[in-house]
């Protein structure tokens, strides 16, 4: 079954990043989009950005521009997001997704299980 | 503060019929599909309407969505305690370089 598998919690201090990982399995990898969506404790969803894994092309957010990067590994069928520069602001469950449709009228369809990231001194 | 905007909660007894707005704009409702999710506790969001009205493979037909210019519903009907969870909608919107847009999610409790 399509399925994404995150990478384990994570605890980080200020200023410092981190890189979560994001394992596809049961379809073609490069066929579709991954986006990153976090979630502060108690709050709602926020979308990060997208990376298409055939061509390597990403568009971020307009909030974490220079602080984000989307990257994958086609060989193993992994997307990446990293996050630098971390403040208190940034613990939240990171959510990767894989889009699907085409154009604009598409969803996402399955999640990952999530990876709680914690910032604190 | 979202793009889209949900009432924080609603409530309704079993069996019964509830139905959750999602208000939004010519540049991102008004242009594009709905799409709404489910977070029940402690769990990833779950895709449930697709392409404003769509159910996907597996999700019960007691779910319904429906949209009207900027506007868009979620309807759950005969209601059942396990559809107590956080309900969310989401549509791409076409301002400055484009990004999905989220509402604030909706808390159903059956009573």
């Amino acid at each position: 079954q399509v399925q994404l598998v995150q990478s384990g919690a994570e605890v980080k201090k200020p200023g410092a990043s981190v890189k979560v990982s994001c394992k596809a399995s049961g379809y073609t990898f490069t066929s579709y989009d991954i986006n990153w969506v976090r979630q502060a404790t108690g709050q709602g969803l926020e979308w990060m950005g997208w990376m298409n894994p055939n061509s390597g092309n990403t568009g971020y957010a307009q909030k974490f521009q220079g602080r984000v990067t989307m990257t994958r590994n086609t060989s193993i069928s992994t997307a990446y997001m990293e996050l630098s520069s971390l403040r208190s602001e940034d613990t939240a469950v990171y959510y990767c997704a894989r889009e699907c449709g085409s154009g604009t009228k598409n969803w996402f369809d399955p999640w990952g299980q999530g990876t709680l990231v914690t910032v604190s001194s | 503060q979202s793009v889209l905007t949900q009432p924080p909660s609603v409530s309704e007894a079993p069996r019964q019929r509830v139905t959750i707005s999602c208000s939004g704009s010519s540049s991102n409702i008004g242009n594009n599909a709905v799409n709404w999710y489910q977070q029940l506790p402690g769990k990833a969001p779950k895709l449930l309407i697709y392409y404003d009205d769509l159910l996907p493979s597996g999700v019960s037909d007691r779910f319904s969505g429906s949209k009207s210019g900027t506007s868009a519903s979620l309807a759950i009907s005969g209601l059942q305690s396990e559809d107590e969870a956080d309900y969310y909608c989401a549509a791409w919107d076409d301002s400055l370089n484009g990004s999905w847009v989220f509402g604030g999610g909706t808390k159903l409790t059956v009573l």
